[in-house]
């Protein structure tokens, strides 16, 4: 049973662009987390997907940000008209439920410039 | 709402000696509690949990955790420290009725040889 894949690994955009991360969570899980991570503040919640449904979105910017678990596929976070405070590391986690444990993927390094 | 607090940024522990990385928690009805432990450039990795039954809980690499409802604390501890035990550790909780997961801000530990 392969791990949480994120991909890209490292995305480079300029200000203004978008900016599309990938998660595909571990087979039979249904549940997805999202959180950013930035050096001094911590793993930070964003987003918490179940199939089709997007749960509590409590932590996401409500403009430019957003985020889908569709049906068939990944989910999906949408950063539209980036800009260098988007700049850090974005962590998928994945869980069956019960919500007992996350298994986290590798993340995405996104970068402004 | 719940909330992660690790009042020490950085721990410093000489090699063969026990270490305790500090968290307390705050959450409404019974918590589920976490800890993770992340490596340069990885997500990160889950360690142990409590949900109920002994306070004391055993996990991966020798850790064990102590849960203290009096005072919502959730400590963890490991009786004799490696060099590769040296990495970032993150305490995590949910309530129990509810499937959001929030991070502290995580907790450096550094092992001196």
């Amino acid at each position: 049973n392969a791990g949480v894949m994120q991909n890209p690994r490292h995305l480079v955009r300029r200000r203004g662009q978008e900016a599309r991360l990938r998660c595909s969570p571990m087979k039979g899980h249904s549940h997805v987390y999202w959180y950013r991570q930035l050096p001094e503040e911590g793993l930070k919640f964003m987003v918490y997907l179940q199939k089709e449904n997007i749960i509590d979105e409590s932590g996401m910017p409500k403009e430019r940000f957003s985020a889908e678990f569709p049906k068939e596929g990944p989910s999906i976070l949408r950063i539209q008209q980036v800009v260098r405070g988007d700049s850090a590391a974005y962590f998928c986690a994945s869980s069956p439920p019960p919500v007992e444990k996350l298994f986290f993927g590798s993340g995405t390094q996104l970068s402004v410039l | 709402a719940q909330s992660v607090a690790q009042p020490e940024d950085q721990v410093n522990v000489a090699e063969g000696n026990p270490l305790t990385v500090k968290c307390t928690y705050s959450v409404s009805g019974n918590p589920y509690l976490f800890w993770y432990v992340q490596y340069p450039n990885r997500g990160l990795q889950f360690l142990l949990k409590y949900i109920t039954g002994d306070n004391l809980v055993k996990g991966s690499y020798g850790f064990e955790a102590e849960f203290n409802k009096s005072q919502t604390s959730f400590h963890l501890k490991k009786p004799s420290a490696l060099v590769s035990d040296s990495a970032l550790y993150f305490c995590a909780v949910r309530g129990g009725g509810y499937q959001k997961v929030t991070f502290g801000i995580g907790t450096k530990l550094q092992v001196i040889p």
